[in-house]
Parts: C-alpha cells; structure tokens; sequence
C-alpha cells in the first residue's frame, strides 16, 4: 500500500486479556519501528526489527510484551495479560533501510484497558 | 529522565509570522535531529532532518538550526499558516557507531502550535 497501516485503529481490552495490534509497513521497507505513546507524551521507542531481525527490544516495558515480523514485512505487537497502564497509542514506522531520512508512520492504534 | 526537551507545551503565533519551536538535548551522542508534526487521530508526519555535521537544513518554509555546542535546536517556519496547527515533535537518534537498536528515536513531549488568522 502507499502507507503504514495498522489494525485495529481502535481496541477496548478488559484488564488481563490479551490483544494483538498489527502493523502493515510500506512494500519493500526493510526497518520496523514500534512506539508507544501515551497521553500528552511524546512516542517512546519499543522494538526495533531489519527484515525478520529484531535487533532491539530494549523498550518492551515488560515480559508482556512481544513482536514479531516471521516474513520481513507484517509486524505483530502481542500484549499479554493487559493492564491498565498500558493504554496508550501503538505507532509503528518503516523506513527503507537504516535511519534513511524520517521514517513513515501509521495512524496508531488506540489501545483502552479498563 | 527526559533527554529530549520541548518546554513549551504549547505556542500561539499569527498567519503569516514566524514560528519558532525550540527543542534542547541532553545526550551528546545524538548525531541525528528531526521534527516531525502530527494532527489529531494520524501518526506523525516526518518534515525536516539535521545532521550533526550541519548547523542549518531548509526545506521551504522549513528551517532547522543546530547548535551543537548549546546541544539546542530549533525549527523556522516562515509564513506561519493555518495549516500549520498542529503537535510538533523534536526527536534526536545516535547513528554514528550504531548497533542495531541505535536508529529508534528518542522523542520529546511535543509542541502544540496554533496559527491565529
């Protein structure tokens, strides 16, 4: 597609159920980002994937959190167990190769635990 | 710790005049500057870079000045138009001598600037 799509755009999740957010990147974008955003703060950094690589993961708050890309294209961001401070909006971004220029953003998906 | 800074939560400027966002750094191995700017509902949306070589990069109405020694940067927009409300986010990388995870961004709070007509 010509953008970053993601899935769902909105999702209500009730405390300790687990969700599954989706990131479509741009044909052919070798980088993968995924940040969280909470209210009236900035995009914090959370994983980082080249092709099916996830060279850094050092931004998972936790063990709940999990992301895969199995083919190099298609990202997964898994939250298990959710909890309430993880409502936030999941941003992922794609860029065509290492830190070319700014990278690509989705619209995000608004996550609500309650 | 914040180690990007956008003190001004937000900044009211009229049609036409200059807009001047300011963002301050605190980790000296950021070598890789950007703003972007973001609307309601939409992921941010990339305007205008720095190399940490540069001092200046313009791009239209777009200028972003580097002062490494200040570890400060600031980003022009010159005419301001209404078009240009919106939440602008400063953010800073470490590209030089990277691993892996080097190019994720470090953001700041963001800036939420409103054209006046």
């Amino acid at each position: 597609g010509a953008g970053v799509s993601q899935s769902p755009r909105y999702k209500v999740a009730k405390r300790g159920q687990d969700v599954a957010l989706r990131c479509d990147p741009i044909s052919g974008h070798v980088s993968l980002f995924w940040y969280q955003q909470a209210l009236g703060q900035g995009p914090e950094f959370l994983t980082y994937f080249q092709n099916e690589a996830q060279l850094d993961k050092s931004g998972l708050p936790s063990d709940r959190f999990f992301a895969e890309r199995p083919e190099g294209s298609v990202s997964t961001l898994k939250i298990q167990r959710t909890q309430q401070e993880d409502s936030a909006v999941y941003l992922c971004a794609s860029s065509l190769d290492r830190g070319a220029g700014g990278y690509t953003f989705g619209s995000g998906t608004r996550l609500t635990v309650v | 710790d914040q180690q990007v800074k956008q003190n001004s939560p937000s900044l009211s400027v009229q049609e036409g005049r200059i807009s001047i966002l300011n963002c301050d750094y605190t980790n000296s191995m950021f070598d890789y500057f950007l703003w972007y700017k973001k609307y309601p509902a939409e992921g941010p949306t990339f305007l205008i870079s720095i190399s940490s070589i540069k001092d200046k990069n313009e791009d239209g109405r777009f200028t972003v000045f580097l002062n490494k020694s200040a570890k400060h940067l600031s980003l022009h927009i010159v005419p301001s138009q209404p078009g240009d409300s919106a939440v602008y986010f400063c953010a800073a990388s470490a590209r030089v001598g990277s691993g892996g995870g080097a190019d994720g961004l470090t953001f700041g709070k963001g800036t939420h600037l409103i054209i006046q007509p």
